[in-house]
C-alpha cells in the first residue's frame, strides 16, 4: 500500500547550517507530495507541495523536488534559523484521494544559535 | 490565527471512561474532515473520514464502535473515544479541506490523550 519513509531524527543543527531531510514514497500512481511543519503547540501547516514529476515546491527558503525516478521528495534549506525548529512531516496523497494523506513519521529539527 | 481548532489539546481520563475531542473549522464550511492518530515514533495514520450529515468512513482496522465520529454541522466534527484503555493513549489530530480555496488542507493543533 501507500507509504512514506522519512529520515528519522532528531536532527540538531547550528544556525546557518545546511539542512536535508530525506523522504521517499511508494510509487503507486502519481501522488501529490507535501511537506508539513508543526511548530511547538500548533497544528500542522503546509510548508510546500509538488503535484507532478520534476515540480519544485518552495517556501520560506525550503525547497523540495518531486523526483519520480528515485521516488523521493527531499526537503532542503541552505541556511537554517532558530525559528525553523519544529517537526517536519513528509506526506503523499493516498490512492483514495489527495485529501487523505499518508505521512512519514516526522523529523524533529532543533536549530541552536 | 488558527483556521481549524481542536479541543482539548491535552486530556487525561480514567480507564473505562469516554472522552470527546472536537474539531472545528473556523473560517470555512467543511463537509468532510479527517481524523488521524499517531503512536510514539510512528507515522500519523488516518483513522476515518468524517462526513457531514452521514456516517463516517473508517479505515481498515479502526473500530467504529470504539471511535465514534459525529459530524453534526458544517463546522464541527467530534471524535469520542469510548471505554478508553491505556493503549488508546495517543496523539489525535484532525484535518479539513477548504474547498473554497482549492482544497487547501488545514490541520488542527492536535490532542494528546492519556488514559490512566
Amino acid at each position: 500500500g501507500d507509504s512514506v519513509t522519512q529520515m528519522e531524527g532528531p536532527v540538531t543543527l547550528s544556525e546557518e547550517a545546511f539542512l536535508t531531510i530525506n523522504c521517499t514514497y511508494t510509487a503507486t500512481g502519481y501522488p501529490s507530495l507535501f511537506w508539513y511543519v508543526q511548530y511547538p503547540g500548533e497544528g500542522l501547516q503546509l510548508l510546500l507541495k509538488a503535484t507532478k514529476a520534476d515540480d519544485k515546491g518552495s517556501n520560506k527558503g525550503f525547497e523540495a523536488t518531486y523526483r519520480k525516478e528515485t521516488t523521493s521528495f527531499h526537503l532542503e534549506k541552505g541556511s537554517v534559523q532558530v525559528s525553523d525548529s519544529a517537526v517536519y512531516f513528509c506526506a503523499r496523497g493516498s490512492q483514495g484521494g489527495s485529501e487523505k494523506l499518508v505521512f512519514g513519521k516526522g523529523t524533529k529539527l532543533t536549530v541552536n544559535p | 490565527g488558527a483556521v481549524v481548532s481542536q479541543h482539548p489539546s491535552r486530556v487525561i481520563c480514567k480507564s473505562g471512561t469516554s472522552v470527546k475531542i472536537e474539531c472545528r473549522s473556523l473560517d470555512f464550511q467543511a463537509t468532510t474532515m479527517f481524523w488521524y492518530r499517531q503512536f510514539p515514533k510512528k507515522s500519523l495514520m488516518l483513522m476515518a473520514t468524517s462526513n457531514e450529515g452521514s456516517k463516517a468512513t473508517y479505515e481498515q482496522g479502526v473500530e467504529k464502535d470504539k471511535f465514534l465520529i459525529n459530524h453534526a454541522s458544517l463546522t464541527l466534527s467530534t471524535l469520542t473515544v469510548t471505554s478508553a484503555h491505556p493503549e488508546d493513549s495517543s496523539f489525535y489530530i484532525c484535518s479539513a479541506p477548504d474547498r473554497g480555496t482549492g482544497n487547501t488542507i488545514y490541520f488542527g493543533e492536535g490532542s494528546w490523550l492519556t488514559v490512566v
